[in-house]
């Protein structure tokens, strides 16, 4: 089947640590994307990439970094500088059809 | 004039009833008009869309309705169900090689049985 995998569905996170969630696809999608979701925020894009070894920072990318070694695999990191880090993280990813498809988020509290 | 603005923030409606959420941009330059539908606890996936080129488009129970005018789009829900009680997003984006969407802040929607 192909998609889009998000691990794990639940993390926990210690204050001043960093930490990785993980965004795998399938589907042979050049772009892909993260974005962070809070109560009554909607989606905000934190980065995107539209090709291997290429990103670009979105509207809230302060505290996270990414990396795009592969097609297939978009990691998020996010850094102690993060400073409200508690949410729901979603990957996406498309092709030229503008139709973004998303995975199952991840959903990260800090203790 | 990045911004799409979407309204009600959280919307009651009978079942049976219809459902109705609108939209507003402020770029012209926007072409691809979708809606994403999100339920507790899952990733978003892609209802309907729409480009200007057209004023409705109708998928079984789900209509989009566009005024490029007044720069207004809205999605209807005719006979709305309980399993149609989830949030609801609007989105705009301006190329298709761009790639970016820019979404509104979400209608959640509660489909009394």
């Amino acid at each position: 089947d192909g998609g889009i995998t998000q691990s794990p569905k639940y993390l926990f996170r210690k204050e001043g640590q960093n930490v990785t969630l993980s965004c795998e696809q399938n589907l042979n999608h050049d772009a892909m994307y993260w974005y962070r979701q809070d109560p009554g925020q909607g989606l905000r894009l934190i980065y995107y990439s539209q090709i291997v070894n290429d990103f670009q920072k979105g509207d809230i990318a302060e505290g996270y970094s990414v990396s795009r070694e592969k097609k297939e695999s978009f990691p998020l990191t996010v850094t102690s500088a993060q400073k409200n880090p508690t949410a729901f993280y979603l990957c996406a990813s498309s092709d030229y059809s503008n139709e973004q498809f998303f995975g199952p988020g991840t959903r990260l509290t800090v203790l | 004039q990045q911004q799409v603005k979407q309204s009600p923030q959280s919307l009651i409606v009978q079942k049976g009833g219809i459902s109705i959420i609108n939209c507003a941009y402020e770029n012209t330059a926007f072409d691809y008009f979708p809606w994403y539908q999100q339920f507790p606890g899952k990733g978003p996936a892609l209802l309907i869309a729409i480009r200007p080129d057209v004023s409705e488009k109708k998928e079984g129970r789900f209509t989009i309705s566009f005024n490029k005018s007044a720069k207004q789009f809205s999605l209807h829900i005719m006979d709305s169900q309980p399993g149609d009680s989830a949030t609801y997003f609007c989105a705009a984006s301006m190329d298709y090689r761009d790639d970016k969407i820019i979404f509104g802040k979400g209608t959640r929607l509660h489909i009394l049985p």
